[in-house]
């Protein structure tokens, strides 16, 4: 049973650039969070999407943005990159009344 | 707010002995849920173990064991029997209400190296 796919795992971008993440989801879960690790610090919400909809947003700037499909796999988008942006990006799965699983995130750096 | 304390950056074990790694959380929520997740270098967090707030019996999964003082607001982890595959960051984080509804907020970590 695949657990939850995220594409690509290393990523460098230069300041202004956008970048877009991919998270394929455990199978059966419908619903997909994305979180911000900052090196040495622990993980922070970004957002949730269920039924292809934003259900929650965190404490970031609209620059970051996603997309859930049909088929619960999910993007993160995020604008005009900055050298703060550099971070591991955690994608985790859910479905209602179960735990996360999570991926092994995407390394993004801003140059 | 909720906010999710680990004041141990670092902390290191004898292989086969035990060690306890501290949490505080500050929440005026009276339904949530605490855990505790091991980041290993393959980057994945895996949860290690989970507890109910409602819950007063502590819980414990094999090895691992917590120490849930409600009122103290302090959710501690104890291994026992450390192995070689335990070295990992670990993080203490806390959810409102019901499993999978809601999102995580997680500490700063402590990385725990076990020394054969």
């Amino acid at each position: 049973d695949a657990g939850v796919t995220q594409s690509p795992t290393h990523l460098i971008k230069t300041r202004g650039q956008q970048v877009t993440l991919r998270c394929s989801p455990k199978s059966g879960h419908d619903t997909v969070s994305w979180y911000q690790q900052a090196l040495g610090q622990g993980p922070q919400f970004i957002f949730q999407y269920y039924e292809e909809e934003e259900r929650q947003r965190g404490n970031f700037p609209d620059r970051f943005s996603g997309h859930q499909f049909p088929n619960y796999s999910s993007e993160l988008n995020v604008n005009a990159l900055l050298l703060g942006d550099s971070a591991l990006y955690l994608c985790a799965s859910s479905l209602e009344r179960y735990g996360y699983t999570f991926g092994s995130g995407t390394r993004l750096t801003v140059v | 707010a909720q906010t999710v304390t680990q004041s141990q950056p670092e902390m290191s074990v004898q292989e086969a002995e035990t060690v306890t790694l501290s949490c505080t959380y500050d929440t005026s929520e009276n339904n949530y849920y605490l855990f505790w997740y091991k980041q290993p270098p393959s980057r994945q967090m895996i949860l290690v173990i989970r507890q109910e707030a409602y819950k007063q019996q502590n819980a414990t999964e094999n090895r691992f064991s917590v120490n849930f003082q409600k009122a103290a607001k302090s959710f501690s982890l104890k291994i026992s029997d450390s192995q070689l595959g335990d070295t990992a960051m670990y993080f203490c984080a806390f959810m409102k209400g019901k499993t999978g509804a809601n999102n995580l907020f997680f500490g700063t970590g402590t990385r725990l190296t076990v020394i054969p």
